[in-house]
């Protein structure tokens, strides 16, 4: 069973839209991370959080984990085709510094 | 600017055959991860190395993988022998130790025909 759930799986939407990915558990994470990877490549991190509540914003994408750590969304405003990718969240818990990936949310942007 | 570097890129080869793939960790990490990549998986972590020591290969198929550490600069996972469900893209990425950042490499990806 996956740890960390993604929603949705995949999302094609088009350049200018707004949109917003999930990822839950039932578990609390001391962190949790978001990652994006692009075709071909590995997983580039994107931002880490670590308080319950924290939000976090990296140009126009906005992460907030939720207030009891067992949850996370990332929103993205006015999409754009740069943005195409594979959307991961990964979370750690109990200082073991390894972290726990979901599947991801694949997200295209059409000009 | 760091990186860390895997090699083959690409790698196609019969069942039965073995394969072997690199990992150069960026300099100065301490842990190194090898991750499976599947559709209907996602990302499996097969093992993980701090200070060069196996810390945690309980996701590696034992009677086939192989992780090791020969040095600070190089890491190696090995499949002997090779089966058709071990294509994927194979993972490496290296980490200070101290936080759960991760720097991936760009992967290996393995079609066993």
């Amino acid at each position: 069973t996956q740890l960390l759930e993604q929603s949705p799986q995949f999302l094609s939407i088009q350049e200018g839209e707004n949109l917003t990915v999930y990822c839950n558990s039932s578990s609390v994470f001391s962190s949790l991370q978001w990652y994006r990877q692009e075709p071909g490549e590995g997983p580039v991190l994107l931002v880490t959080v670590v308080t319950g509540g924290e939000v976090k914003k990296l140009k126009r994408l906005t992460f907030q984990f939720g207030d009891a750590r067992k949850d996370s969304s990332l929103h993205i405003t006015a999409a754009q085709p740069g943005d195409t990718g594979l959307y991961l969240c990964a979370g750690e818990a109990g200082g073991s510094y390894i972290p726990t990936f979901g599947r991801g949310t694949s997200l295209i942007v059409h000009p | 600017d760091a990186r860390v570097t895997q090699t083959p890129r690409d790698k196609v080869t019969e069942m039965g055959q073995e394969v072997t793939m690199r990992c150069q960790p960026i300099l100065g990490h301490n842990t190194v991860f090898w991750y499976r990549q599947t559709m209907m998986q996602g990302l499996e972590l097969l093992a993980y190395f701090r200070n060069r020591a196996p810390l945690d290969d309980s996701g590696m198929p034992k009677d086939r993988f192989s992780a090791e550490m020969p040095d600070a600069t190089l890491a190696t996972l090995k499949i002997q022998p090779s089966e058709p469900r071990d294509s994927a893209v194979y993972f490496c990425a290296s980490g200070h130790g101290t936080d759960e950042t991760q720097y991936f490499g760009p992967g290996t990806r393995l079609l066993v025909l």
